[in-house]
């Protein structure tokens, strides 16, 4: 079993859904998760960060974490095209390594 | 400012050529790391450095040499490389290890 599953899409949704993200881990010892953003040939930019169990909202993007499930999502609200992308979703524990996902390709169609 | 610049933004280098890829940051992070991406791929961790100490090198062939000269700069030397090194090269930082990363543009490198 890999250390982060993610479902490599692509997702094509209509623009103005809710587009929801989604990675599963094994490691219980992941404590930070993150989620980053990379357009064509450019590099990942970071969206969201945290730490351990919880929500986390940042405008349109909203971040869960269920540590018990081992399940991490991002929602992204009013999806716009500028949205396509492909998302990383990334973690780690206490050294100096984060592990990624192997990415979602996101369209948004308009 | 959580800006991360990598030069140059292209490179096209022969098998026996000899180059070096740059990365600055000035928001004080006291950790950085070279990556490398293939195409559809997510990004792999080549080297690690904590407070201007190499502290992971995940088994990278020699030659790709990094240098940390000072705790804003990051180097990564290239010599003797494959076409199959072929792929952008991610330069990121941190405030320290265990911090949220901030990428850089990368360095799209192809080996002739």
């Amino acid at each position: 079993q890999k250390e982060v599953e993610q479902d490599p899409g692509p997702l094509s949704v209509p623009e103005g859904a809710i587009v929801s993200l989604n990675c599963t881990y094994s490691n219980s010892a992941f404590q930070y998760f993150m989620w980053y953003r990379q357009y064509s040939r450019k590099g990942p930019e970071l969206l969201m960060y945290t730490y351990s169990s919880g929500n986390k909202e940042d405008g349109r993007f909203t971040a869960q974490v269920d540590k018990s499930s081992k399940y991490i999502s991002l929602f992204i609200r009013d999806s716009q095209p500028s949205d396509s992308a492909t998302y990383l979703c990334a973690m780690s524990d206490r050294d100096d390594k984060i592990i990624f996902g192997k990415g979602t390709r996101l369209h948004i169609l308009p | 400012d959580t800006e991360v610049t990598q030069t140059p933004k292209h490179l096209v280098m022969g098998m026996t050529n000899k180059k070096s890829l740059k990365c600055e940051q000035h928001m004080g992070h006291r950790a950085m790391y070279w990556y490398k991406q293939k195409a559809k791929k997510p990004p792999e961790l080549m080297f690690v450095y904590s407070y201007e100490k190499l502290s992971i090198n995940e088994s990278v062939p020699s030659r790709f040499s990094p240098e940390c000269p000072n705790s804003s700069l990051l180097n990564l030397h290239l010599h003797a490389l494959q076409p199959e090194d072929s792929a952008l090269y991610l330069c990121a930082s941190s405030q320290d290890p265990i911090n949220e990363q901030y990428f850089g543009p990368g360095t799209r490198l192809t080996v002739t």
